[in-house]
């Protein structure tokens, strides 16, 4: 079947550092992706989204990058705060929005060092 | 805060319970969503109501049903249940075609 996947399962930076998060999808016909964050207790909190006509998306102080060629997804967050914290999720989508069949990853755990 | 109410927040029932668990939409939001999050498997999309009409299903059990009331609440039921069930269920909804927003989940632990 499909999957999603991160490369990484945790990432330690120094606060003040910009982080990249990385994600492999494998199913080509996904047009829609989201990075969540969650926090330890809490729920899966949107962060951004892209979708696939599009390669890159700005947020605040985030950043999405969409390589369909090599089918990857990358979260750059820059200058990293103690409060970025959290288990970070890639996932893909083929209906283009909403979350019905939304493919996670893992989970990449970035922890943010004083 | 995501706006979207999950209830009860903790569950511990014994093997072979039936429960149920609620979720309260984002106001305006039609479409609700509900996954399972275990250790070993991650998030896993379980089913989704859109105005009332079941529109997707993923991997959910035949002991596990849903369904969303006329004020777009859903109700996740979970039959028979096992210590295998033991998981963070979380409710989500959106606005057709755009991101989902989830709730803070319902903890339940099988003993």
């Amino acid at each position: 079947g499909e999957s999603v996947g991160l490369h990484l399962p945790t990432l330690s930076v120094q606060e003040g550092d910009n982080s990249i998060i990385n994600c492999a999808y494998s199913n080509s016909a996904s047009d829609y992706f989201i990075w969540y964050k969650q926090e330890s207790g809490k729920g899966p909190q949107f962060i951004i989204d892209i979708r696939s006509n599009m390669d890159k998306r700005q947020g605040q102080r985030v950043t999405v990058l969409l390589n369909k060629t090599v089918k990857h997804l990358s979260l750059q967050i820059a200058a990293t705060q103690p409060g970025d914290s959290a288990v970070y999720f890639c996932a893909e989508n083929l209906s283009g929005g909403g979350a019905d069949g939304l493919t996670f990853g893992k989970g990449t755990h970035l922890i943010i060092q004083p | 805060d995501s706006g979207v109410t999950q209830t009860p927040k903790h569950l511990i029932t014994a093997t072979g319970q039936r429960v149920t668990l609620r979720c309260s939409p984002r106001s305006g939001d039609l479409s609700v969503y509900w996954y399972q999050q275990s250790l070993d498997q991650g998030l896993q999309f379980l089913i989704q109501y859109y105005n009332g009409e079941e529109r997707a299903k993923g991997n959910i059990l035949e002991r596990f049903s849903a369904q969303q009331f006329p004020d777009l609440h859903s109700e996740l039921n979970l039959s028979s249940l096992e210590l295998g069930d033991s998981a963070l269920y979380f409710c989500a909804s959106s606005t057709q075609n755009t991101e989902a927003f989830f709730g803070q989940g319902t903890r339940l632990t099988v003993v």
